[in-house]
């Protein structure tokens, strides 16, 4: 199994649709996050979990909701998404928290389309 | 604030060619963390390496060499004899001690032709 999967790989949504997208690390990881990847743009972080409890959240629109049942899932729940939500959301996780020296291994990534 | 540069959109080398991917940054912190990634067009982020401010030795892995100066706040990527498998786009990163988010620069287009 690979260090960290994320399901699904593509996803097409209208804008009144609720999907979510889910993340698994096999790394043995304590902290997780979410980035989004658009067109352009340099990757955004959204939210950092810290053995479940979230630790970051990069004034994201509430019309993404994220949730961390454990340390090795991570969930993104998506409603009433906009067109220019469309973008690479990309998983990622740590060994630790202990800020900048951690290494962030990351996702395949789930390929968003919002019409 | 700090920040990440990456000067080259895109490259295209021949195959077997050297390449060199440029990579400047800013903070004020004295402790930080600079990484590089790669991520081919199937979409995964890979990490390739991580390097702390307060060692400044270069580093070779195969064919891939890295060049840390902090005289010109400078963590440039060197590919040797470059293949086509090389071509991606490569992320130059930094984080600051303490801090939990990555700021990653644009990105490099790496193209390799055979």
């Amino acid at each position: 199994e690979t260090g960290v999967t994320q399901t699904p790989r593509h996803l097409v949504m209208g804008m009144t649709n609720k999907k979510s997208l889910k993340c698994e690390q096999h790394l043995g990881h304590n902290a997780m996050y979410w980035y989004k990847q658009s067109a352009k743009k340099p990757l955004e972080l959204m939210f950092v979990y810290n053995f479940k409890e979230q630790t970051e959240n990069n004034s994201v629109p509430s019309r993404f909701s994220p949730e961390c049942p454990n340390s090795s899932h991570l969930f993104l729940h998506l409603h009433t998404l906009q067109p220019e939500d469309s973008a690479l959301y990309l998983c990622a996780s740590s060994q630790g928290w202990r800020g900048g020296q951690e290494t962030q291994y990351f996702g395949p990534g789930t390929r968003l389309l919002v019409l | 604030a700090q920040k990440v540069t990456q000067a080259q959109t895109e490259i295209s080398v021949v195959e077997k060619e050297d390449v060199t991917l440029d990579c400047v940054y800013e903070t004020r912190d004295t402790t930080y963390y600079l990484f590089w990634y790669k991520q081919p067009p199937s979409g995964e982020l890979v990490f390739l390496i991580r390097r702390n401010s307060f060692d400044e030795q270069n580093e070779i892995s195969g064919r891939y060499s890295w060049n840390f100066q902090k005289s010109t706040s400078s963590f440039n990527f060197t590919i040797t004899a470059s293949q086509v498998v090389d071509s991606a786009v490569y992320f130059c990163a930094l984080s600051e001690e303490g801090d939990r988010q990555l700021t990653f620069g644009s990105g490099t287009q790496l193209t390799v032709l055979p």
